[in-house]
């Protein structure tokens, strides 16, 4: 099983600052196969990023995601008070599909 | 665009098996991967299986033993069964579309293990 480590747990910042969203795996994410989501209280998750890089339909380019192998990075460029949530990364490069246990952005 | 909603009991006894619907609209279960996913209360996410539309199936290592999912034979739906659930089964579930990535989310239905 392919073990996500997100980090920070919790990251406080302002509006208009930049997020950097740490994802690291147990052994290497094949083909890019590594997603990112966003999740308010109350509400399902939101899918943002999928294959590493690729922005889901409707996200705002301020939403950029990186990496490779074992290290990835979600970018939150310039806080709208909306991107106030909880971000889970995942992997679905080997089975079982698992999730990190989630990084709070917070003001 | 694919809109996906639970339905079941919101409380179930322990040692008792839960059975959760997800029926899909605006779209067909047909050539995708279709999960159930879910969230213990103030808790991280946990993937718990996928039926593709051919019926095949894939399930977490964890929950194998106790689960089920399955197609249903005339409309939009799929299903999730649980065996022998216990308090630790207490969670948010959703069912989503997922081919790797989940696109389309369910709002989650939660469910209580209680006596």
């Amino acid at each position: 099983e392919i073990v996500l480590t997100q980090s920070p747990a919790t990251l406080s910042l302002s509006p208009g600052d930049r997020a950097t969203l740490s994802c690291r795996a147990s052994q290497s994410v094949n083909s890019g196969y590594l997603a990112w989501y966003q999740q308010k209280p109350g509400q399902a998750p939101r899918l943002l990023i999928y294959g590493v890089s690729a922005r889901a339909t409707g996200v705002p380019d301020r939403f950029s995601g990186s990496g490779s192998g074992t290290d990835f990075t979600l970018t939150i460029s310039g806080l709208e008070p909306e991107d106030f949530a909880v971000y889970y990364c995942q992997q679905y490069s080997g089975s079982p599909w698992t999730f990190g246990q989630g990084t709070k952005v917070e003001i | 665009q694919v809109q996906l909603q639970e339905s079941g009991p919101g409380m179930v006894k322990p040692s008792e098996t839960l059975s959760l619907t997800c029926t899909v609209s605006g779209g067909s279960l047909r050539n995708n991967y279709w999960s159930w996913i879910r969230q213990p209360p103030g808790k991280g996410l946990e993937w718990i299986g996928y039926v593709y539309s051919s019926g095949s199936t894939n399930y977490n290592p964890s929950l194998k033993s106790r689960v089920t999912i399955s197609l249903g034979t005339s409309r939009n739906q799929f299903f999730l069964t649980m065996r022998s659930v216990t308090a630790a089964d207490t969670a948010v579930y959703y069912c989503a579309r997922h081919p790797g990535y989940a696109d389309s989310w369910g709002p989650g239905t939660p469910v209580t293990v209680s006596s």
